[in-house]
């Protein structure tokens, strides 16, 4: 799986745009992007995923650049329960199915 | 909305203990997974379990551990012979089908302390 570089640190204020950008410049063509978050030591959490389009669902929308080489997942409005740890992984399509976390973003959102 | 649940929340033992950690995953989905977090690291992957047997592990997952699904509900982890280093915020999660891109849920954990 690819490795992925993320910033480790964001502040956002509330009800503003959160960005975050993720570096995944060894990805391959059948490699997805997901991003997950994790709240203050509780399970992470699916966010959203994509191959090469541009996602958008409830939470968040995905932005991926057209050589896939980064990414980046917008939360359109921050709300301080937005606060948490944020993962962008990188998963073959034909590896194995877990996980693999990284150090992630810490995204505090500041009222 | 069903979700994964864990139990018991939290658990001290005695190094060189037996613990059992167990989980209730989402009742349709068919892959399972323990991940762990020693307190202020990275989540990490232990193993992953499909049609009861083992289909992936990590290096972590020594022989002190073992998964078991012993009905058609419970997914339990083992630790034979616990060590400080045991110590840790335990995760279970599951996914749906076979099919690669299904998210994992995860539960809320269990956190290990090895005294």
């Amino acid at each position: 799986d690819a490795k992925t570089t993320q910033p480790p640190s964001m502040d956002c204020a509330e009800g503003r745009a959160a960005n975050l950008p993720c570096n995944h410049s060894t990805i391959s063509g059948n490699e997805y992007v997901y991003w997950y978050r994790q709240i203050h030591s509780q399970g992470p959490q699916y966010i959203i995923h994509g191959l090469k389009n541009n996602e958008t669902n409830e939470m968040a929308s995905l932005i991926i650049t057209e050589d896939r080489k980064s990414s980046t997942l917008i939360l359109p409005h921050a709300t301080l329960r937005d606060t948490a740890v944020y993962y962008c992984i990188v998963r073959s399509q034909t590896g194995a199915n877990n996980l693999f976390f990284g150090t992630g973003t810490r995204l505090t959102v500041i009222p | 909305e069903p979700e994964v649940t864990q139990t018991p929340s939290h658990q001290v033992t005695q190094m060189g203990q037996e613990v059992i950690l167990r989980c209730v995953p989402i009742s349709n989905h068919l892959y399972f997974y323990w991940y762990r977090q020693i307190l202020g690291q990275k989540v990490e992957f232990l193993v992953s379990f499909y049609n009861n047997e083992i289909s992936e592990k990590s290096e972590i997952f020594d022989d002190q551990f073992s998964v078991e699904r012993p009905d058609g509900s419970n997914f339990t982890l083992k630790i034979r012979s616990t060590k400080l280093e045991d110590s840790a915020m335990y995760f279970c999660a599951s996914s749906g089908t076979a099919d690669f891109y299904n998210e994992q849920f995860f539960g809320p954990g269990t956190r290990l302390t090895v005294l």
